[in-house]
């Protein structure tokens, strides 16, 4: 069954530094999300993509927020500079045109310190 | 802005019992989805069940069933015959379509069930 996949699993980076988690999302899927969960808190929406433009974003997606997809496959989320408070898991998820059910990725554990 | 809460942050239940989790949400909207995700100690989310709002057939998936009741904007999750790996954190979550769009999922702050031998 195709899954959504996520690399790294954990990163670990000081704070300050440029940090990019990659998403390859399920082939036939068209729109791309980014999550993140702090700990022990609730999943909070970050992102959405769709036709290769950012469909809606939240407040937490500020200027040191941005997303790609730079070929066929890859979905990407870059932090520019890292904060503390930017360790989180972060989810990333697909669904197919015509469904509504989104498919999660395992999680990337970003570590800031 | 769409809120979903889940009142009973744990819950624990036996083997092979039955178990709902509860969820309300405030919307008004009149067309929208629901759904329950399960999170087991892997942190990998599972999509569990899903209910368009405009259905007044209750889904059920397998040992999954849900009990949703929009005018009173409820949407709970019985888990029958329970199993330890039904062990894990269930967040509900609520979606309203955008034709063209992608659309966003809003959770709420989920319920910790722990099914116990």
């Amino acid at each position: 069954e195709p899954e959504v996949t996520q690399t790294p699993s954990h990163q670990v980076t000081q704070m300050g530094q440029e940090v990019i988690l990659r998403c390859v999302p399920i082939s036939n899927h068209l729109y791309f999300y980014w999550y993140r969960q702090i700990l022990g808190q609730k999943v909070e929406f970050l992102v959405s993509f769709y036709n290769n433009e950012i469909s809606e974003k939240s407040e937490i997606f500020d200027d040191q927020f941005s997303v790609e997809r730079p070929d066929g496959s890859n979905f990407t989320l870059k932090i520019r500079s890292t904060k503390l408070e930017d360790s989180a898991m972060y989810f990333c998820a697909s669904r197919a045109t015509g469904t509504y059910e989104q498919y999660f990725g395992p999680g990337t554990r970003l570590t800031v310190t | 802005a769409q809120t979903v809460t889940q009142s009973q942050p744990e819950m624990s239940v036996q083997e092979a019992e039955t178990v709902t989790l509860s969820c309300t949400y405030d919307t008004s909207e009149n067309n929208y989805y629901l759904f329950w995700y399960k999170q087991p100690p892997s942190r990998q989310m599972i999509l569990v069940i899903r209910q368009e709002a405009y259905k007044q057939q209750n889904a059920t998936e397998n040992r999954f069933s849900v009990n949703f009741q929009k005018a009173a904007k409820s949407f709970s999750l019985k888990i029958s015959d329970s199993q330890l790996g039904d062990t894990a954190m269930y967040f509900c979550a609520f979606m309203k379509p955008h034709t063209g769009t992608a659309s966003k999922l809003t959770f709420g702050t989920g319920t910790r069930l722990q099914v116990t031998l």
